[in-house]
């Protein structure tokens, strides 16, 4: 089955614990993508990358790393995670700069 | 000029209503505008998309129409069914980039 995988779906964290969240998908797509979801905000893009060892900064990258040393693998990294990163994150990917698929989204909370 | 504007926040139809939500952008570089249906607890699924060379692309009962001289699109949806209940976002992009602008989202509820 084609899919996005997330992991963890869910982690509560304390302030300045480093943790990374996994994004693998099984569609050999080019494109994958990170967005963090707030209530009134929508989606913003933290972070996208267009094939391996390359990456680029969405609308929000502050406080976040990202590596794609592989094609079907995006972890997004929170090297000192803060409480205003508590949000709902979920990984994208997409064969072209069009149709994205979402995984089913972290929730992570930063006390 | 990066922003997507997307009205109304939320929106209340009676089965077999029509469902407008409207969004509005400024950057002219933007060249791909799709629509995301989003369910609780799930990630947001591409619904439609439109590119400016067309001024409306219908699939089913969803209906994008692209004003490009305003720089607004609208998304309608016919004969809104309670299954059409979600939340939707518009957004825009730029040609041969995946940076994506999303509008803040419409929760739809459609009344039975």
């Amino acid at each position: 089955e084609a899919q996005v995988t997330q992991n963890p779906r869910y982690l509560i964290t304390v302030t300045g614990k480093k943790l990374t969240v996994t994004c693998s998908q099984n569609m050999n797509h080019e494109y994958m993508s990170w967005y963090r979801q707030d209530p009134g905000l929508g989606l913003r893009q933290i972070y996208y990358s267009m094939n391996v060892e390359v990456t680029d900064k969405g609308d929000v990258p502050e406080g976040y790393k990202v590596s794609r040393k592989e094609k079907r693998n995006f972890p997004l990294i929170l090297e000192s995670p803060s409480p205003n990163q508590t949000s709902l994150y979920f990984c994208a990917s997409s064969s072209r700069a069009d149709t994205q698929y979402f995984g089913p989204g972290t929730r992570l909370t930063v006390l | 000029q990066q922003q997507v504007k997307q009205s109304p926040q939320s929106l209340i139809v009676q089965k077999g209503g029509i469902s407008i939500i409207n969004c509005a952008y400024e950057n002219t570089a933007f060249d791909y505008f799709p629509w995301y249906q989003q369910f609780p607890g799930k990630g947001p699924a591409l619904l439609i998309a439109i590119r400016p060379d067309v001024s409306e692309k219908k699939e089913g009962r969803f209906t994008i129409s692209f004003n490009k001289s305003a720089k607004q699109f609208s998304l309608h949806i016919m004969d809104s069914q309670p299954g059409d209940s979600a939340t939707y976002f518009c957004a825009a992009s730029y040609m041969g980039t995946y940076k994506y602008i999303f509008g803040t989202g419409t929760r739809l509820k459609v009344l039975a």
